[in-house]
């Protein structure tokens, strides 16, 4: 059974950072690309980030590239997003999740975990 | 960017009947491999999210052949069949043709 279990949520001041993991089981996570999804209270989904198999390529979004950085470790089967210089608007509960793809492209997010929150307050 | 829009924030229906969602994208979601880039999530209190969808009207592993995608180009739509109590939820659309990847804003299934 696929797993994703998020953790290192918590209450941040602005301008501070914090680190997020993800602990993946049930597949093999090194043949998987890996990714970041947040929700801000009572909001929609956004995409945050993505990290290929091997962790040389990542993407972003401009709302939070040159802040936030995805890496994994696949002895460790773990996801990370190391979040700097962080923002009111970063308030979010943020999902690791699982794409599915094809050659070319993601198809869509098969796996989700149950999310950590997050909350950028003074 | 590519912009999805749910135009309908919340539908109220009864169990048992047939609800369409829709999902209108700001441009074609059709890639060069004849695929739509288009995909449906379902979430629920206390669940993890749940993918429905994928290249607009395949079902993933275990979805109830209630759940129908349909569409092409720009206009997509969610179907449910005899909606069920456990379907009250909110849907979201998904682009991923191109970066950066956007969501719809949901559509909340409301009991009526």
């Amino acid at each position: 059974e696929v797993q994703l279990v998020e953790s290192g949520g918590g209450l941040v001041q602005p301008g501070r950072s914090l680190k997020l993991s993800c602990a993946a089981s049930g597949f093999t996570f090194s043949n998987y690309y890996m990714a970041w999804v947040r929700q801000a209270p009572k909001k929609g989904l956004e995409w945050v980030a993505t990290i290929s198999t091997s962790g040389s390529r990542t993407y972003y979004p401009d709302s939070v590239k040159g802040r936030f950085t995805i890496s994994r470790d696949n002895a460790k089967s773990s996801l990370y997003l190391q979040m700097n210089s962080l923002k009111s608007e970063d308030t979010a509960t943020y999902y690791c999740a699982r794409p599915r793809r094809g050659i070319a492209a993601i198809w869509y997010f098969d796996y989700w975990g149950q999310g950590v929150m997050v909350t950028v307050s003074s | 960017q590519i912009t999805l829009t749910q135009q309908a924030e919340s539908l109220w229906i009864s169990p048992g009947e047939r609800v369409s969602i829709t999902c209108r994208a700001s441009q074609s979601l059709l890639y060069t491999d004849g695929k739509h880039y288009l995909s449906w999530y379902q979430q629920r209190p206390g669940q993890t999210t749940k993918a429905l969808i994928y290249h607009a009207s395949v079902r993933t592993d275990g979805v109830p052949t209630r759940f129908i995608g349909s569409g092409s180009g720009t206009e997509f739509t969610l179907s449910i069949e005899h909606v069920q109590p456990e379907d009250f939820a909110i849907y979201y659309c998904l682009q991923t043709l191109k970066s950066p990847y956007t969501f719809g804003a949901g559509t909340k299934l409301e009991l009526k």
